[in-house]
């Protein structure tokens, strides 16, 4: 198993561009899934998936959550962040045959 | 449309061994991986293990190796996980979770089971 780092929070002004990022992903993988994926929990709720594979958008998504990676790092942009969107944010990938999720990241909006 | 249904909330004393239960309707059960993550109180998401419905084959984390089981029922398609020798730091909502094969995101999570250890 491996650790992904993600920053304990991000504060943001509504309009604004949130960047989150995920660190410490496997370049490698045996099983060849290296494509981290992003939830948003709200408090109280269950996870919501908001990007799988690295940049695809579930169907209910809006357009404003994207996803990109770059060597071992993966960053959720939240383009023109709204105030619904505070939330906590995890990543997540495969490690073999096995799952880890990064600490998880509290997006306070301003 | 696909639903993820739990059982209720659980009060374990130390020691003790606690079931939970995780409903799949909707679709195939036996096409989809079920997951169990849980979240102690304040903290982050915890990946617990993995069963495939279809095989029965599971895998578990390091953290709860020897104290997790995870079967499954196909005929009520019904997913379980048992967590024994409890203690206080399994005080949390365990949730189940939806994905396809081995490297695919979890699609849909069930509502969460607190369970609280306590003496």
């Amino acid at each position: 198993s491996y650790d992904l780092t993600q920053p304990p929070s991000v504060s943001v002004s509504p309009g604004q561009t949130a960047r989150i990022t995920c660190s410490g992903l496997k370049l490698e993988s045996n099983l060849g899934y290296k494509f981290p994926s992003w939830y948003q929990q709200k408090p109280g709720q269950s996870p919501v998936v908001v990007i799988y594979e690295e940049t695809k958008r579930p169907s209910g998504i809006p357009e404003r959550f994207s996803g990109s990676k770059s060597g071992n790092t993966a960053t959720l942009t939240i383009s023109g962040t709204q105030a619904m969107d505070e939330a906590d944010y995890y990543c997540q990938a495969w490690d073999g045959g096995t799952v880890v999720f990064g600490g998880g990241t509290k997006l306070i909006v301003l | 449309q696909v639903h993820l249904v739990q059982s209720g909330a659980e009060v374990k004393k130390p020691g003790a061994s606690v079931q939970v239960s995780c409903k799949a309707s909707g679709y195939t059960f036996t096409d989809y991986y079920i997951h169990w993550v849980r979240q102690a109180p304040g903290q982050g998401l915890e990946w617990m293990g993995w069963i495939n419905p279809n095989s029965g084959g599971t895998r578990d984390a390091q953290k709860v190796q020897g104290r997790v089981t995870m079967t499954r029922d196909t005929s009520i398609t019904t997913a379980y996980l048992e967590l024994t020798r409890l203690e206080s730091d399994d005080t949390a909502v365990y949730y189940c979770a939806r994905s396809g094969t081995a490297g695919t995101h979890f699609d849909y999570w069930g509502q969460g089971t607190l369970v609280t250890v306590s003496s």
